[in-house]
């Protein structure tokens, strides 16, 4: 099976800033790669797919990029709304997994 | 407007079989390129994939759960049933489903709001 490594486990940030989180596979998974949100007691929210590919709704500053086998997640201004826990998942073969999990929180 | 809920036991004895319903609305599971998924949340801890049936019948599993798990589909009544077999309390999760569309690379993007299955005795 194909591993998915999230980096960091937690971030701590503030309103405004850059936030970077890294997901790496195991192996190559071309750009079969999506990102979730998550808040807590409530169903994860797609975010990105394809890598790069922003769902429809989804606020532009959000921004998905990389293949292969590492991936980024960025989000350009941090919002309040964003403090939350954010997924990887790599969908490329016939056994999908998903990241640990990054939570960001506040600074 | 596509909607999905999940539905069965709240808690189940160790070794029985879990049986979840994930009834749909909103698109049908006869549509080119579609799929109903499951994936699972322990407590405190991150989601794990299990098990993803498409339009044409493909069925996908998690490996390290592929001999316990079962998933099917009845397209004319919008169901997808998801059975696990030999139930341990590590299986306690809350349980989701979610609709992909997998040709155009689209994994979930439309989840139910999740179960919660207690596997106790």
């Amino acid at each position: 099976d194909i591993q998915m490594t999230q980096s960091p486990s937690t971030l701590s940030a503030s309103v405004g800033d850059r936030v970077t989180i890294t997901c790496r596979a195991s192996q190559s998974i071309s750009n079969w790669l999506a990102w979730y949100q998550q808040k807590p007691g409530k169903a994860p929210k797609l975010l990105i797919f394809k890598a790069s590919t922003l769902q429809s709704g989804v606020p532009s500053r959000f921004r998905g990029s990389g293949s292969g086998t590492e991936f980024t997640l960025t989000i350009s201004s941090l919002q309040p709304d964003d403090f939350a826990t954010y997924y990887c998942q790599q969908y490329n073969t016939y056994s999908w997994a998903f990241g640990q999990g990054t939570k960001v929180d506040v600074k | 407007q596509i909607t999905l809920k999940e539905s069965g036991p709240t808690v189940v004895k160790p070794t029985q079989t879990l049986t979840l319903t994930c009834r749909f609305s909103g698109f049908s599971l006869d549509t080119t390129g579609v799929g109903v998924g499951w994936i699972r949340q322990p407590p405190g801890k991150a989601l794990e994939w299990l098990a993803l049936i498409s339009w044409n019948n493909n069925k996908l599993y998690r490996q390290s759960l592929k001999s316990r798990l079962t998933i099917t589909k009845d397209a004319s009544t919008n169901q997808v049933v998801l059975t696990m077999t030999n139930m341990d309390p590590v299986d306690t999760a809350t349980y989701y489903c979610a609709r992909h569309v997998i040709p155009a690379g689209v994994p979930a993007d439309y989840w139910g709001q999740g179960t919660l299955v207690t596997v106790s005795s």
